[in-house]
């Protein structure tokens, strides 16, 4: 069980251009979900928190217009990557977590690339 | 079988004890091998990054990787109660499947 999955897995994309990231929980509801961003070697960055029905929670410094978080049901949450340009490229992870536990399970991660 | 596995713990040492953490996985491709720290309501934070097989020592913490056996280790010596945390360990195969485990939940007791 607590398998995340992440859509697409890859995708490359002109500057300018909006792409949509998917994320999932399979088998168990996420009321809690999480996005991170990661450069190669580094740390994984909280970005945001999302609960579902209501509005994510932004980390200080993530630009809000930018990464638009919609968390619209219990297995499902998006990060829209708005007006896209070279420096979001980024490897970008979600995780859930269900009820009060601080157990995060990670998606397979999506592999952004903007020309 | 799960692409990797990892004991979720919790598990509870007396500081200044040697903590092993383990994970076991079943993709032969894997390369890249991470452990990752993670405070509650935090971002997993990288501690050690190895590729393929062999040893790591970075301070007081020691990373193994066998690739024979599909394992890998990471050993922190003298533990430390700010070492409580949650321990992920993570693997890449060139960028092309990238599976975090489920995490090991560490206490360490002053």
């Amino acid at each position: 069980g607590a398998v995340v999955s992440q859509h697409p897995s890859r995708v490359i994309c002109k500057s300018g251009t909006s792409v949509k990231i998917e994320c999932r929980s399979l088998d168990f509801q996420a009321t809690t979900m999480f996005w991170y961003r990661q450069f190669p070697k580094q740390s994984l960055m909280l970005m945001a928190t999302s609960n579902e029905g209501s509005k994510a929670t932004y980390e200080q410094g993530v630009e809000k217009d930018k990464f638009l978080i919609n968390h619209a049901s219990l297995t499902l949450s998006t990060l829209t990557v708005t007006s896209a340009h070279p420096e979001d490229s980024s490897f970008y992870i979600c995780s859930a977590a269900s009820g009060g536990t601080d157990t995060q399970y990670f998606g397979p991660g999506t592999r952004l690339t903007v020309l | 079988q799960k692409e990797v596995e990892q004991d979720p713990g919790p598990l509870s040492v007396p500081e200044g004890a040697i903590v092993s953490l383990n994970c076991t996985y079943s993709n032969s491709a894997f390369q890249y091998f991470m452990w990752y720290r993670q405070y509650s309501r935090k971002g997993p934070e990288l501690l050690m990054y190895t590729y393929s097989s062999g040893n790591k020592e970075d301070g007081r913490f020691t990373a193994q990787v066998d690739k024979s056996s599909k394992y890998i280790s990471l050993f922190i010596r003298d533990s430390q109660p700010s070492d409580s945390a949650t321990y992920l360990c993570a693997m890449d195969n060139y960028g092309q499947n990238f599976v975090f485990g489920p995490g090991t939940r560490l206490s360490v007791l002053p």
